[in-house]
C-alpha cells in the first residue's frame, strides 16, 4: 500500500505563476513531512517541512499548506521560476522511517 | 551545515567486479544512514537503513549478499555492489539522519554503468 500519493506526475507553469503540488498520507501517526527538489543527475534536497502542529509554514517562495483531518500536505511555489524547474518528492515520516511521493517534474517555461 | 558527500560521482566497471560508494556526512554526526536506488524519472527506492555499529536493514528484495553496506562510524558508511551486472546500472544516493533530529540529507548521488 502507497503511504504517500502525489499529484500531479507533471506539471508546467508560466514564469510567474503559482505551482502546486499536493500530496495525500495515510498513516496519521506520521510527524514530519519534507518537500525535496531534485535536478537531474543531483541528489534530493530538502527544501522546507513542516510538522503537523501547525498548518502552514512559509520560507521565501516556498510555502507548506497541512490540512491535518483531511491528512493532506501541499508544496506552493510562488512567482515560479524557470531555475525552479525540478523533480520534487513529498515524503512523510515517523521515528526515521520515510515514505516518498512519486515525484512532480515542475517545468516553468518563460 | 547538513552536508553529505558521496564518492565517487560516477563509476564504470566490467561485469563481475565489485564497487565500493562512499557516503560521508561531513559536518554533522549521523546516527542512521540511507542507501537508495533511483531509476531515471522515477522516485527513490529505499534499498536498506544502517545505523552506526550494527548491521543494515534491507528491505524485501534488495539481496543483502550483493548490496554490501557498511556503517562503521558515525560519518561514514559504504556500499558495495559485488559481482556487478549490467542490470546493476543505475543511480545510487546515500542520505543521513542526524541523531534527535529527523531530517534526511541527502547525498549528490553516484552513477554507475555496469558494462
Amino acid at each position: 500500500q502507497q503511504q504517500v500519493k502525489q499529484s500531479p506526475q507533471s506539471l508546467i507553469v508560466q514564469k510567474g505563476g503559482i505551482s502546486i503540488i499536493n500530496c495525500a498520507y495515510e498513516n496519521t501517526a506520521f510527524d514530519y513531512f519534507p518537500w525535496y527538489q531534485q535536478f537531474p543527475g543531483k541528489g534530493p534536497a530538502l527544501l522546507i517541512a513542516i510538522r503537523p502542529d501547525v498548518s502552514e509554514k512559509k520560507e521565501g517562495r516556498f510555502t507548506i499548506s497541512f490540512n491535518k483531518s483531511a491528512k493532506q500536505f501541499s508544496l506552493h511555489i510562488m512567482d515560479s521560476q524557470p531555475g525552479d524547474s525540478a523533480t520534487y518528492f513529498c515524503a512523510a515520516s515517523r521515528s526515521n522511517q520515510f515514505y516518498f511521493g512519486t515525484g512532480t517534474s515542475l517545468t516553468v517555461i518563460p | 551545515g547538513a552536508v553529505v558527500s558521496q564518492h565517487p560521482s560516477w563509476v564504470i566497471c566490467k561485469s563481475g567486479t565489485s564497487v565500493k560508494i562512499e557516503c560521508r556526512s561531513l559536518d554533522f554526526q549521523a546516527t542512521t544512514m540511507f542507501w537508495y536506488r533511483q531509476f531515471p524519472k522515477q522516485s527513490l527506492m529505499l534499498m536498506a537503513t544502517s545505523n552506526e555499529g550494527s548491521k543494515a536493514t534491507y528491505e524485501q528484495g534488495v539481496e543483502k549478499d550483493k548490496f554490501l553496506i557498511n556503517h562503521a562510524s558515525l560519518t561514514l558508511s559504504t556500499l558495495t555492489v559485488t559481482s556487478a551486472h549490467p542490470e546493476d546500472s543505475s543511480f545510487y544516493i546515500c542520505s543521513a539522519s542526524r541523531r534527535t533530529l529527523y531530517e534526511q540529507y541527502f547525498g549528490p548521488g553516484t552513477r554507475l554503468t555496469v558494462t
